[in-house]
């Protein structure tokens, strides 16, 4: 069965320390792995996705098969980081997205 | 219009209720999703649309939900005789095509059954 799990429900930071917000998931076949962000008030948004290996605002996640993991990081944390993000699997183009339970994350200026 | 739009913003519907709720996507975008999203936790795939063919709604909770976009763009979620466990945001999505293009959210349909 498809799971994303989010172990962190709740995690706090001070700026300027690296911050790694942590993905795991259970698929039998080859996943599309994302990260969605929702900033306060604002509605959820695609923050990356594993296919495109870019950068944004400073994050990134690297695929590991082997460990089933798709961690977000970043090397500074800024207080405009702060916000629910979501982990997020898909089976293939056509097949449904499927999300973790959210970690909030708070940047302590 | 600018992005996905979702009405009413919010809801409060007695226990037995039918309620709707509405979703207008992008203009021009293929994929429609529908998703529940309860108190503190992540959302809840519930149905899928390519254009006007509902691919996938096994993640329909009972058979008191039902989905539609009979056009092929606005989409209308029913749920019928509402349960004080159908309290949750609904939140809709819209993509060009698939997963492999960005699924833009709507702000979502706060339900709540008293």
């Amino acid at each position: 069965a498809q799971r994303v799990t989010q172990p962190e429900k709740l995690l706090s930071v001070f700026k300027g320390a690296p911050v790694e917000l942590k993905c795991n998931y259970s698929y039998s076949g080859s996943p599309e792995l994302f990260w969605y962000v929702q900033y306060s008030r604002q509605r959820l948004q695609l923050l990356l996705r594993h296919i495109s290996r870019e950068s944004i605002k400073g994050f990134t996640a690297d695929l590991n098969k082997g460990e089933t993991s798709f961690h977000l990081k970043k090397p500074f944390a800024q207080e405009e980081d702060s916000a629910m993000y979501y982990c997020a699997l898909s089976g293939s183009s056509y097949d449904k997205v499927i999300f973790g339970p959210g970690t909030s994350l708070s940047v302590i200026p | 219009g600018a992005g996905v739009s979702q009405s009413p913003r919010y809801k409060v519907a007695k226990r037995g209720q039918d309620v709707a709720l509405r979703c207008d996507p992008i203009s021009g975008h293929v994929s429609l999703f529908w998703y529940q999203q309860a108190l503190g936790q992540g959302p809840e795939f519930l149905t899928y649309f390519q254009n006007e063919a509902q691919l996938d709604k096994s993640g329909l909770p009972s058979d008191r939900f039902f989905a539609e976009r009979p056009e092929g763009s606005v989409s209308t979620l029913k749920i019928q005789r509402t349960q004080q466990e159908d309290s949750a945001v609904y939140l809709c999505a819209s993509s060009l095509f698939g997963v492999d293009t960005e699924a833009f959210f709507g702000q979502g349909t706060r339900l709540t059954v008293v």
